[in-house]
């Protein structure tokens, strides 16, 4: 199985910083990542899939990029809604796996 | 609007069973493969099983393969999870989760159902 390694496990930031996560593979998995956004007692919710591509509805404060193993999510100006847990996911082969999360703290 | 609403949770003992269901609806069910995740408690997301729109194809984490079963009844807009021979590690939200077209990310997700197991 691909490994998801995603660092740093904890992120604390300011209202307005710019925040990135990084997510790195055990092996190439191309483009195939996606990125979610998951609050407490909440199911996830999509934020960019292929990498790059932005989901619709997403503000354009997100972004991703990369692709072979090392992955960046980037929140341009962290906004008061942003603070919560983010994954990434392989999906380029079977079993697709997750990282182990990124909570992203108020500072 | 797209909807995913699991039920079946609940409290159960080791070695015991549990039948997951998540009810579909505001897309066409058929069209989209299927797929349960859970989250333990305090923990990370790990995806367990996925099942093709056709509900042909199946496939399970190493962790629950041999254990639980996937199916869909593409009639009634529903996905199924059969869960036998629980443990304590399977102590977990469950969630259903939609793939978007032909790729195994997930585009929609339901608010989950916790499975407790525990004598």
């Amino acid at each position: 199985d691909i490994q998801m390694t995603q660092s740093p496990s904890t992120l604390s930031a300011s209202v307005g910083d710019r925040v990135t996560i990084t997510c790195r593979a055990s092996q190439s998995i191309n483009t195939w990542l996606a990125w979610y956004q998951q609050k407490p007692g909440k199911g996830p919710k999509l934020l960019i899939y292929k990498a790059s591509n932005l989901e619709s509805g997403v503000p354009l404060r997100f972004s991703g990029s990369g692709s072979g193993t090392e992955f960046t999510l980037t929140i341009s100006s962290l906004q008061p809604d942003d603070f919560a847990t983010y994954y990434c996911q392989q999906y380029n082969s079977y079993s697709w796996t997750f990282g182990q999360g990124t909570k992203v703290e108020i500072k | 609007e797209v909807q995913l609403l699991e039920s079946g949770g609940g409290l159960v003992q080791p070695g015991g069973s549990l039948r997951l269901s998540c009810a579909a609806s505001g897309f066409t069910f058929s069209s989209y493969a299927m797929s349960w995740v859970r989250q333990a408690p305090g923990k990370g997301l790990e995806w367990v099983s996925g099942i093709s729109d056709n509900g042909r194809n199946s496939y399970f984490a190493d962790s629950v393969k041999g254990r639980f079963t996937v199916s869909r009844d593409n009639s009634k807009s529903t996905l199924y999870m059969q869960m036998n021979t629980l443990r304590a590690e399977d102590t977990a939200i469950y969630y259903c989760a939609k793939t978007f077209t032909t790729s195994w990310y997930y585009d929609y997700w339901g608010q989950g159902t916790l499975v407790t197991v525990s004598s």
